[in-house]
This record gives C-alpha cells, structure tokens and sequence, in this order.
C-alpha cells in the first residue's frame, strides 16, 4: 500500500529553535521530495532525495532508505518559515505519480 | 518569469453547475497534473498528462474530466457528478531538467471551489 505518514501533525516553535518534521513511508521510493506550501496555497519544491543528505540554507533534509524514513531540519527557525511542510514520495511501481503525506503545519513565535 | 498560472484564486458555483478551473504553464514542460487537497488529507491526483493529446486518470478522477489539446493548457473541469467537488485544486508541471531547486517540477498556487 502506497501510505506516507508525517508527524507531527501542528508544531510551533520559539524563534531560534531547531525544527524537526519526519516522513515515513511504505515501500521502495524512487525519489522523496519535501514541499512547502504558504498560506495562500501555493506550493514551493525544497528538496528531491534518493538517499543521503542535502543542506540549502538553514534547511538539512535526511533520508534513510534502509528504515524508509526521511526528515526536515530547520535551523534556527524564524517567523517566515512558518508555512505547511509537506513530505510526497514517487514510489518505484507508479512512475511519476506522487503520494503525498497530509503535510505538518509549523508556526514559528517570535 | 516562466512558471504556472490558475486562475481564478477563489471559484464559487452552484451546485449542479459544471465549472473549468484553468491551469497554463510557459515552461515547455511534457507532463502536467491536477491535484485536489482537503483538511487532513494529503494531496491527491485527479489526472495528469505526459503528452499532449494524452491524458489518465488519477486515484480520484470520478466526477472531473481534462482535455489537453496544447502543451501549455490543462483545464479541468468538476462536473455535476461529483459529490463533494468543494475544495482546493493544485495544478503541477514537469520537465525535463530543473533550476532553483524545483527539481524539475512547478506548482501552481492553487484554485480554492467552493460549491454551494
């Protein structure tokens, strides 16, 4: 079955922290990739994973293929990144389609 | 700047009307997707198209239809038979190679229904 689970759900944090927001999957992806969608709706590419680590500013995302897990780092979080971050993954039997986790919902405090 | 246009940001209908939502892309891009997303549910895929001339259906596509007679347009429509046509509607594109860590695929910003 063609799940992607994300946790947690509504996170808010103080400015300065760091975030974590994790992504699990089913069966073998053959790329993952971490969206972010503003409030307005409109939604944002952050990242393609097949394996390792990629770093773009204060964002670090992480996949580990073995345990079918993935996550989002942000680093010293500030008030514009709070947004929807959404984990969607390409699973190796369906071709281009994505399968979208329900997506986490930071709020950063200042 | 190239990327995806929908309009119109915000649709209201009645029930029972059909309604178009628009997507135009002037990427070049082969492959275009309509998704639609509800609280507490990730996004879904409603149909997509590699080619032009060429479209499948995705999980949920009872109830829409898409034509894709240019490679920049993919218009979807909700029709009648669909049951809960409420929602919002992404459009996404792909090609064949990517900048600004869009890895090759663009979304649009989205066309919130609402259908009363």
């Amino acid at each position: 079955k063609n799940e992607v689970e994300q946790s947690p759900q509504n996170l808010t944090a103080q400015e300065g922290e760091f975030i974590t927001i994790n992504c699990s999957y089913s069966v073998g992806i053959s790329a993952l990739h971490w969206l972010q969608q503003h409030p307005g709706g409109g939604i944002v590419s952050l990242f393609m994973l097949s394996s390792g680590k990629k770093k773009h500013g204060r964002l670090i995302a992480t996949i580990n293929i073995q345990e079918k897990h993935s996550s989002l780092h942000i680093t010293a979080s500030h008030p514009r990144d709070s947004a929807v971050y959404i984990c969607a993954v390409r699973y190796m039997n369906t071709g281009n389609q994505f399968y979208f986790g329900t997506g986490t919902s930071l709020t950063v405090i200042p | 700047d190239g990327g995806i246009t929908q309009s119109p940001k915000y649709l209201f209908r009645k029930e029972g009307q059909n309604v178009t939502l628009s997507c135009e892309q002037n990427l070049n891009h082969d492959a275009m997707y309509w998704y639609r997303q509800d609280p507490g549910q990730g996004l879904r895929l409603i149909y997509y198209s590699q080619i032009v001339n060429d479209f499948q259906k995705g999980d949920i596509a009872e109830g829409y239809s898409v034509s894709r007679e240019k490679k920049e347009s993919f218009p979807l429509t909700v029709t009648s038979a669909q049951k809960n046509p409420t929602a919002f509607y992404l459009c996404a594109s792909k090609g064949s190679s990517y900048s600004n860590y869009n890895y090759g695929y663009t979304f649009g910003s989205g066309t919130r229904l609402t259908v009363v």
